[in-house]
């Protein structure tokens, strides 16, 4: 039973350009929202977080949207670089945290 | 601050065997969860302790069990061991100071130890 989705395995981007990783959910009562980013090799960086309260939360060049009607939450990457090549995992936070499977972010030079 | 720390990194195991992973939280943080990671299936939950009691339990066959001591290091034990357990196993701690998971507690992980069942 995933309550957090990734859809799309996989998204290719040009250096410069937008980078939008989306997620969707199946629990209302989820109260709190994180992505993640992963380099091969190493555990989960926390990247940024949107409580259910608020609809956007920006930092630095990350921004993530919520959608609570749409139960709908997106990581917005701009300008993106080759340095954010990665995989990234949204996360919701109810009694135990979901996991999505994961998007493999891939900026072209 | 030193990180979340996992050992060993990496680890050959036979079927049948038994193995036991460890994880050392960051300094103050009293909640450590684990993790496996196997490609395309997330990270699903195992559990997740504070102070010495298990809060949270996924949905994982009896063979794994973990525990955490009275300074929040935590052990993961998987024994009966199967091909199909062999993954990445990730630890996480974060601030959970009661009963109630705040909102703002995001979870902090290890690099995680690298599981092959033969």
């Amino acid at each position: 039973d995933q309550q957090v989705k990734q859809n799309s395995p996989s998204l290719s981007v040009q250096e410069g350009r937008i980078s939008i990783l989306n997620c969707d959910y199946t629990n209302s009562m989820f109260d709190y929202f994180l992505w993640y980013k992963k380099y091969p090799a190493e555990g989960p960086t926390f990247l940024i977080s949107i409580s259910s309260i608020k609809d956007k939360n920006e930092d630095g060049r990350f921004t993530v949207f919520l959608n609570k009607s749409a139960k709908h939450l997106s990581l917005h990457i701009v300008p993106s670089q080759p340095g954010d090549s990665a995989v990234y995992f949204c996360a919701a936070s109810g009694n135990q945290f979901y996991f999505g499977t994961g998007t493999s972010l891939t900026v072209i030079p | 601050k030193a990180g979340v720390t996992q050992t060993p990194r990496y680890l050959i195991k036979t079927r049948g065997q038994q193995v036991t992973l460890s994880c050392s939280p960051i300094s103050g943080h009293r909640s450590v969860s684990w993790y496996q990671q196997t490609p395309g299936q997330g990270l699903q939950f195992l559990f997740e302790y504070f102070s010495e009691t298990q809060r949270n339990k996924g949905n994982f066959p009896g063979r794994f069990s973990g525990r955490q001591f009275s300074n929040s290091r935590s052990e993961m034990n998987v024994s009966t061991l199967e091909l199909g357990d062999s993954a990445l196993y990730l630890c996480a701690s974060s601030l959970w100071t009661g009963p109630l998971r705040p909102s703002g507690s995001p979870l902090h992980f290890g690099n995680g130890t690298r599981l092959t069942v033969t």
